[in-house]
Protein backbone atom coordinates (compact mmCIF):
# COMPACT_ATOMS: atom_id res chain seq x y z
CA UNK A 1 0.00 0.00 0.00
CA UNK A 2 1.61 3.36 -1.01
CA UNK A 3 1.88 5.68 1.66
CA UNK A 4 1.29 9.07 0.02
CA UNK A 5 -1.19 9.16 -3.15
CA UNK A 6 -1.05 11.93 -5.66
CA UNK A 7 -2.76 12.54 -9.03
CA UNK A 8 -0.12 12.55 -11.06
CA UNK A 9 -1.91 14.75 -14.08
CA UNK A 10 -1.17 16.38 -16.20
CA UNK A 11 -3.12 19.04 -15.25
CA UNK A 12 -3.92 21.97 -17.80
CA UNK A 13 -5.36 24.81 -16.65
CA UNK A 14 -5.73 28.81 -18.53
CA UNK A 15 -4.21 32.00 -16.63
CA UNK A 16 -6.43 33.31 -13.72
CA UNK A 17 -7.91 29.60 -12.99
CA UNK A 18 -7.95 28.64 -9.57
CA UNK A 19 -6.30 25.40 -9.33
CA UNK A 20 -7.00 22.50 -6.92
CA UNK A 21 -4.26 19.53 -6.02
CA UNK A 22 -4.82 17.12 -4.05
CA UNK A 23 -3.29 14.05 -1.66
CA UNK A 24 -4.32 11.36 0.37
CA UNK A 25 -2.20 9.50 2.88
CA UNK A 26 -3.06 6.18 4.91
CA UNK A 27 -0.75 6.47 7.89
CA UNK A 28 -2.47 8.22 10.58
CA UNK A 29 0.87 9.14 11.93
CA UNK A 30 2.10 11.72 9.84
CA UNK A 31 2.60 15.12 11.84
CA UNK A 32 3.84 17.49 9.27
CA UNK A 33 2.16 17.89 5.28
CA UNK A 34 4.18 20.15 3.08
CA UNK A 35 3.77 21.32 -0.80
CA UNK A 36 6.88 21.20 -2.99
CA UNK A 37 7.43 23.18 -6.25
CA UNK A 38 9.68 21.34 -8.60
CA UNK A 39 10.91 22.79 -11.85
CA UNK A 40 12.31 20.60 -14.38
CA UNK A 41 16.09 18.78 -13.46
CA UNK A 42 15.87 20.92 -10.68
CA UNK A 43 14.96 20.30 -6.98
CA UNK A 44 12.28 20.74 -5.01
CA UNK A 45 11.50 23.97 -3.28
CA UNK A 46 9.43 24.15 -0.16
CA UNK A 47 5.66 26.06 -0.65
CA UNK A 48 3.77 25.42 2.30
CA UNK A 49 3.80 23.32 5.64
CA UNK A 50 1.17 22.70 8.25
CA UNK A 51 1.12 20.41 10.76
CA UNK A 52 -2.91 20.78 11.81
CA UNK A 53 -6.46 20.24 10.48
CA UNK A 54 -7.68 23.62 8.59
CA UNK A 55 -6.34 25.99 6.23
CA UNK A 56 -3.10 28.27 5.69
CA UNK A 57 -2.97 30.85 3.50
CA UNK A 58 -0.12 32.82 1.95
CA UNK A 59 -0.65 34.83 -0.70
CA UNK A 60 -2.05 32.84 -3.77
CA UNK A 61 -1.37 29.61 -2.25
CA UNK A 62 -3.71 27.94 0.38
CA UNK A 63 -2.83 24.43 2.37
CA UNK A 64 -5.87 22.32 3.40
CA UNK A 65 -5.08 19.66 5.99
CA UNK A 66 -7.88 17.06 6.79
CA UNK A 67 -6.72 14.64 9.25
CA UNK A 68 -10.00 12.53 9.40
CA UNK A 69 -10.13 12.07 6.10
CA UNK A 70 -6.53 12.08 5.73
CA UNK A 71 -6.41 14.50 2.57
CA UNK A 72 -4.17 17.52 2.01
CA UNK A 73 -4.89 20.15 -0.71
CA UNK A 74 -3.17 23.03 -2.09
CA UNK A 75 -5.40 25.89 -3.82
CA UNK A 76 -3.21 28.23 -6.34
CA UNK A 77 -5.94 31.46 -7.47
CA UNK A 78 -5.30 33.39 -10.37
CA UNK A 79 -2.55 30.68 -11.89
CA UNK A 80 0.08 32.54 -13.52
CA UNK A 81 1.91 30.61 -16.54
CA UNK A 82 5.68 31.04 -14.48
CA UNK A 83 3.28 28.32 -11.44
CA UNK A 84 3.67 25.66 -14.60
CA UNK A 85 5.67 23.05 -12.23
CA UNK A 86 5.38 19.42 -11.08
CA UNK A 87 3.64 20.13 -7.48
CA UNK A 88 4.78 17.69 -4.70
CA UNK A 89 3.35 16.56 -1.69
CA UNK A 90 5.07 15.44 1.50
CA UNK A 91 4.72 14.02 4.87
CA UNK A 92 6.88 13.25 7.60
CA UNK A 93 6.82 11.00 10.57
CA UNK A 94 9.42 11.72 12.79
CA UNK A 95 12.74 12.29 10.50
CA UNK A 96 11.42 10.74 7.73
CA UNK A 97 9.69 12.28 4.80
CA UNK A 98 7.10 10.57 1.89
CA UNK A 99 6.51 12.26 -1.05
CA UNK A 100 3.87 11.76 -3.86
CA UNK A 101 4.48 11.64 -7.39
CA UNK A 102 3.68 14.70 -7.87
CA UNK A 103 1.19 16.33 -10.47
CA UNK A 104 2.38 18.26 -13.41
CA UNK A 105 0.91 21.78 -13.59
CA UNK A 106 0.98 23.83 -16.86
CA UNK A 107 -0.48 27.23 -17.38
CA UNK A 108 -1.84 28.56 -20.21
CA UNK A 109 -1.55 31.78 -20.92
CA UNK B 1 20.61 33.89 0.29
CA UNK B 2 22.49 30.98 1.92
CA UNK B 3 21.89 27.31 -0.40
CA UNK B 4 22.29 23.58 -0.58
CA UNK B 5 25.18 22.74 -3.31
CA UNK B 6 25.92 19.53 -5.00
CA UNK B 7 28.67 18.28 -6.51
CA UNK B 8 29.23 16.89 -9.41
CA UNK B 9 26.21 18.12 -11.59
CA UNK B 10 26.53 14.97 -13.54
CA UNK B 11 28.28 11.62 -12.78
CA UNK B 12 28.75 8.95 -15.56
CA UNK B 13 30.15 5.52 -14.09
CA UNK B 14 30.20 2.25 -15.04
CA UNK B 15 28.57 -0.27 -13.15
CA UNK B 16 30.35 -1.97 -10.41
CA UNK B 17 31.70 1.04 -9.67
CA UNK B 18 32.11 2.86 -6.50
CA UNK B 19 30.72 6.53 -6.86
CA UNK B 20 30.95 9.30 -4.30
CA UNK B 21 28.53 12.58 -4.57
CA UNK B 22 29.01 15.41 -2.25
CA UNK B 23 26.87 17.74 -1.00
CA UNK B 24 27.92 21.49 1.37
CA UNK B 25 24.65 21.60 3.35
CA UNK B 26 23.50 25.46 4.59
CA UNK B 27 25.91 26.27 7.50
CA UNK B 28 23.83 26.37 11.16
CA UNK B 29 21.93 23.48 9.77
CA UNK B 30 21.53 20.22 11.83
CA UNK B 31 19.82 17.38 9.70
CA UNK B 32 21.06 16.47 6.10
CA UNK B 33 18.84 14.16 3.71
CA UNK B 34 19.54 12.10 0.87
CA UNK B 35 16.88 11.59 -1.57
CA UNK B 36 16.62 9.86 -5.47
CA UNK B 37 14.56 10.63 -7.69
CA UNK B 38 14.53 7.95 -10.85
CA UNK B 39 13.35 9.82 -14.59
CA UNK B 40 9.68 10.38 -14.58
CA UNK B 41 8.81 8.63 -10.63
CA UNK B 42 8.48 10.45 -7.42
CA UNK B 43 11.38 11.55 -4.59
CA UNK B 44 12.12 8.90 -2.10
CA UNK B 45 13.72 9.25 0.79
CA UNK B 46 16.92 7.40 1.70
CA UNK B 47 18.57 8.98 4.39
CA UNK B 48 18.67 10.85 7.41
CA UNK B 49 21.35 11.88 9.56
CA UNK B 50 22.03 14.08 12.58
CA UNK B 51 24.00 14.24 15.27
CA UNK B 52 27.08 12.90 13.41
CA UNK B 53 24.84 9.76 13.04
CA UNK B 54 22.14 8.04 10.74
CA UNK B 55 18.76 8.90 11.87
CA UNK B 56 16.52 6.95 9.61
CA UNK B 57 17.12 4.96 6.63
CA UNK B 58 14.44 3.26 3.59
CA UNK B 59 14.37 0.18 2.39
CA UNK B 60 16.36 1.33 -0.49
CA UNK B 61 19.32 2.39 2.11
CA UNK B 62 20.84 -0.87 2.04
CA UNK B 63 24.80 -2.16 2.64
CA UNK B 64 25.83 -0.19 -0.89
CA UNK B 65 24.92 2.65 0.40
CA UNK B 66 26.99 4.61 2.87
CA UNK B 67 26.60 8.41 4.45
CA UNK B 68 29.41 10.43 6.20
CA UNK B 69 30.04 13.94 6.96
CA UNK B 70 33.75 13.87 7.63
CA UNK B 71 34.78 17.56 7.91
CA UNK B 72 31.88 19.38 9.41
CA UNK B 73 31.06 20.87 6.34
CA UNK B 74 30.92 18.29 3.47
CA UNK B 75 27.71 15.87 3.69
CA UNK B 76 28.51 12.57 1.59
CA UNK B 77 26.83 9.63 -0.11
CA UNK B 78 29.08 6.45 -1.50
CA UNK B 79 27.38 3.92 -3.37
CA UNK B 80 29.86 1.01 -3.20
CA UNK B 81 29.55 -1.15 -6.23
CA UNK B 82 26.96 0.75 -8.49
CA UNK B 83 24.15 -0.96 -10.32
CA UNK B 84 22.31 0.36 -13.63
CA UNK B 85 19.07 0.64 -11.57
CA UNK B 86 21.04 3.57 -9.35
CA UNK B 87 20.75 5.83 -12.36
CA UNK B 88 18.65 8.87 -10.78
CA UNK B 89 18.95 12.28 -9.97
CA UNK B 90 19.82 12.48 -5.90
CA UNK B 91 19.36 15.41 -4.34
CA UNK B 92 20.73 16.41 -0.71
CA UNK B 93 18.80 18.32 1.67
CA UNK B 94 19.19 19.97 5.24
CA UNK B 95 17.38 21.55 7.46
CA UNK B 96 17.68 23.62 11.40
CA UNK B 97 14.38 22.71 13.01
CA UNK B 98 11.64 23.92 11.32
CA UNK B 99 10.14 22.04 8.46
CA UNK B 100 11.60 24.11 5.89
CA UNK B 101 13.79 21.64 4.08
CA UNK B 102 16.14 23.07 1.62
CA UNK B 103 17.18 20.77 -1.16
CA UNK B 104 20.15 21.33 -3.42
CA UNK B 105 20.70 21.03 -6.98
CA UNK B 106 20.63 17.33 -7.78
CA UNK B 107 23.52 15.41 -8.81
CA UNK B 108 22.25 13.37 -11.85
CA UNK B 109 24.21 10.01 -11.40
CA UNK B 110 24.42 7.76 -14.89
CA UNK B 111 25.73 4.06 -14.57
CA UNK B 112 26.38 1.91 -17.93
Amino acid sequence: QKEVEQDPGPLSVPEGAIVSLNCTYSNSAFQYFMWYRQYSRKGPELLMYTYSSGNKEDGRFTAQVDKSSKYISLFIRDSQPSDSATYLCAMRISNQFYFGTGTSLTVIP
Amino acid sequence: EPEVTQTPSHQVTQMGQEVILRCVPISNHLYFYWYRQILGQKVEFLVSFYNNEISEKSEIFDDQFSVERPDGSNFTLKIRSTKLEDSAMYFCASRYSTDTQYFGPGTRLTVL
